[in-house]
């Protein structure tokens, strides 16, 4: 079945610094994919969708400067926190769907990101 | 936009029983998926069953069947002969098909749910 694989499962930083999660579909190509932050015991919300070719889509209130996303290959997305803060800390899932809109979304296992 | 409530924030069930964890949404939209999620301890988000808001017959997985009212906008999901296994965060979400994949789904808050032995 479909595979998404995200990587690191967890990262610490400190305060300041820039951290990459990379987000790959590993038997599909996906031309969308999604970025989600999901802090303890809440939903998943979506933060942005990522465009392969093209700029990323954000949510609304989501900061894209800090957020940053690349699709550069139909298998690979990556989102950066940039400047990390401790308040940045939470958990991050990527998701990507094969094929056409009536398939499943597939997520990857997530990264949990402590800012120190 | 679309949102979607599940007014349940915790559920509790005797091993081998019936729960049903609620669900309701709202568009203005008329096709779309609904889904059901399981989030384990380990944060893997598992897909637990899918409706197509243009079919009338209500999906089934096995275990897991949903109720699915589209004009009264309630997809609740049973889950029969509950198991220890089946103890997790479920999250109900909403999908606007239009969107031509473009879209991503939208969570409710999340039920836990709790197996009793």
């Amino acid at each position: 079945g479909a595979v998404v694989s995200q990587h690191p499962s967890w990262v610490i930083c400190k305060s300041g610094t820039s951290v990459k999660i990379e987000c790959r579909s590993l038997d599909f190509q996906a031309t969308t994919m999604f970025w989600y932050r999901q802090f303890p015991k809440q939903s998943l919300m979506l933060m942005a969708t990522s465009n392969e070719g093209s700029k990323a889509t954000y949510e609304q209130g989501v900061e894209k400067d800090k957020f940053l996303i690349n699709h550069a290959s139909l298998t690979l997305s990556t989102l950066t926190v940039t400047s990390a803060h401790p308040e940045d800390s939470s958990f991050y899932i990527c998701s990507a769907r094969p094929g056409q809109n009536n398939s499943p979304l597939h997520f990857g296992n997530g990264t949990r990101l402590t800012v120190t | 936009a679309q949102t979607v409530t599940q007014s349940q924030p915790e559920m509790s069930v005797q091993e081998a029983e019936t729960v049903t964890l609620s669900c309701t949404y709202d568009t203005s939209e008329s096709d779309y998926y609904l889904f059901w999620y399981k989030q384990p301890p380990s944060r893997q988000m598992i897909l637990v069953i899918r409706q197509e808001a243009y079919k009338q017959q209500n999906a089934t997985e096995n275990r897991f069947s949903v109720n699915f009212q589209k004009a009264a906008k309630s997809f609740s999901l049973k889950i029969s002969d509950s198991q220890l296994g089946d103890a997790a965060m479920y999250f109900c979400a909403y999908l606007l098909l239009s969107g031509g994949g473009a879209d991503g789904l939208t969570f409710g808050k999340g039920t836990h749910l709790i197996i009793q032995p």
